[in-house]
């Protein structure tokens, strides 16, 4: 079936950079983007940024603007999000999620900035 | 950016009640427009795409309409199932935002 799995929940420090990644299986890879959407308890879906896993385009909120970086290895059908400078307010739940119409969710990575 | 708003932010309503949902963008996003459920400790579900077209699988009791720049989600026989909480989302143009969220309870 189609599905996305993320990476396990990371705790970091205040400065670091966390990489989470979302390996596509059940369909072909390069013909669907990926988004980035992060959650904070208790808060709402905040839109981080989208690539073309074909063409390896990207586009990222104003935000998170030269702190986020999303890359991809077609070869294990696999997108990364990169998120430097982590600051205790980054800590929430990354999910990745297929195409514009968001159909399909990876269960969402926790990432914990704290020192 | 096109910024979403939601209201309520949230509702309590009985079991077999009509619930509406209302959903304001703040530029005309013709009909980029998706509607998610979430409900707690999962991720979010794509229930209605393109502001009316129901996702398979989903029941037909959530109906999804609107244009332009409003928008809303009527659920018209609430079941206990549908406890959520449920965000509007366009992608009309990057970036893509979402709505605040409304959560629904049972009264």
């Amino acid at each position: 079936q189609v599905q996305l799995v993320q990476s396990g929940a990371e705790v970091k420090k205040p400065g670091a950079s966390v990489k989470v990644s979302c390996k596509a299986s059940g369909y072909t890879f390069t013909s669907y983007d990926i988004n980035w959407v992060r959650q904070a308890t208790g808060q709402g879906l905040e839109w981080m940024g989208w690539m073309n896993p074909n063409s390896g385009n990207t586009g990222y909120a104003q935000k998170f603007q030269g702190r986020v970086t999303i890359t991809r290895n077609t070869s294990i059908s696999t997108a990364y999000m990169e998120l430097s400078s982590l600051r205790s307010e980054d800590t929430a739940v990354y999910y990745c999620a297929r195409d514009r119409e968001m159909d399909v969710w990876g269960k969402g990575t926790t990432v914990t900035v704290s020192s | 950016d096109i910024q979403m708003t939601q209201s309520p932010s949230s509702l309590s309503a009985s079991v077999g009640d009509r619930v509406t949902i209302t959903c304001q963008a703040s530029h005309d996003i013709s009909g980029y427009l998706n509607w998610y459920q979430q409900k707690p400790g999962q991720a979010p579900k794509l229930l209605i795409y393109d502001v009316s077209d129901l996702v398979t699988g989903v029941p037909s009791r959530f109906r999804g309409s609107g244009s332009g720049t409003a928008f809303s989600i009527t659920i018209s026989s609430l079941q206990p199932e549908d406890i959520a909480t449920y965000y509007c989302q366009q992608y009309h143009s990057l970036p893509f935002t979402f709505g605040p969220g409304t959560k629904v309870d049972i009264k």
